[in-house]
């Protein structure tokens, strides 16, 4: 089973300023990762497949690189919106298709 | 527009059983793999079950193998997740979720149901 470790769990930014979210794979996955958003009370949302893809409808503050074993969730500008948990999960060798742990944005 | 809603959730004791179902619509439902996801009070996501447009094919994480069984009605589109030999550590948020592409193989989930919440007490 792969194991996917996101980093930090916690991350305090200010609105208006950079997020950097990391997600580490115990093995390659190719490019094989999505990125999802979850709001508390709400169903997670897809936000980033292919490492790299913007799913439909997602602003263009969110980006998404990497390959193999380390991937980035990159928002430019916090918006007040985007603060909530993010998880990546991988779907490159299932099942099962796993999670990270998730890292929580919060306002500084 | 896609919607998946499940239902089925609620209150059982341990070693008992519950069915869940998500209804489908907005979407060829048999062309596309199903996933259920769980989310237990506080933590993170955990994949559960998937299984293939057909119905053919279906995957299980260790932590429920041989406990439940997921399937599909394709002419009713709706899936199922049967749940048996309950244990305290299956009480979660269970989702449903749509598979991003058309294939075989599961990958990305681009829709998701809001969830059914199902607490194993006594």
């Amino acid at each position: 089973e792969i194991v996917m470790t996101q980093s930090p769990a916690t991350l305090s930014v200010s609105p208006g300023e950079r997020a950097t979210l990391s997600c580490r794979a115990s093995q390659s996955i190719s490019s094989n990762l999505a990125w999802y958003q979850q709001k508390s009370g709400q169903a997670p949302r897809l936000l980033i497949y292919g490492a790299s893809t913007r799913a439909t409808g997602i602003p263009a503050r969110f980006s998404g690189s990497g390959s193999g074993t380390e991937f980035t969730l990159t928002i430019s500008s916090l918006q007040s919106e985007d603060f909530a948990v993010y998880y990546c999960q991988q779907y490159n060798n299932w099942p099962p298709c796993t999670f990270g742990q998730g890292t929580k944005l919060e306002i500084k | 527009e896609v919607q998946l809603l499940e239902s089925g959730g609620g209150l059982v004791q341990p070693g008992g059983s519950l069915r869940l179902s998500c209804a489908a619509s907005g979407f060829t439902f048999s062309s596309y793999a199903m996933t259920w996801v769980r989310q237990a009070p506080g933590k993170g996501l955990e994949w559960v079950s998937a299984i293939s447009g057909s119905g053919g094919n279906t995957y299980y994480a260790d932590s429920v193998k041989g406990r439940f069984a997921i399937s599909r009605d394709n002419s009713k589109n709706t899936l199922y997740l049967q749940m048996n030999s309950l244990r305290a550590e299956d009480t979660a948020v269970y989702y449903c979720a749509k598979d991003g592409r058309v294939t075989l193989d599961l990958y990305y989930l681009d829709y998701w149901g809001q969830g059914t919440l199902v607490t194993v007490s006594s």
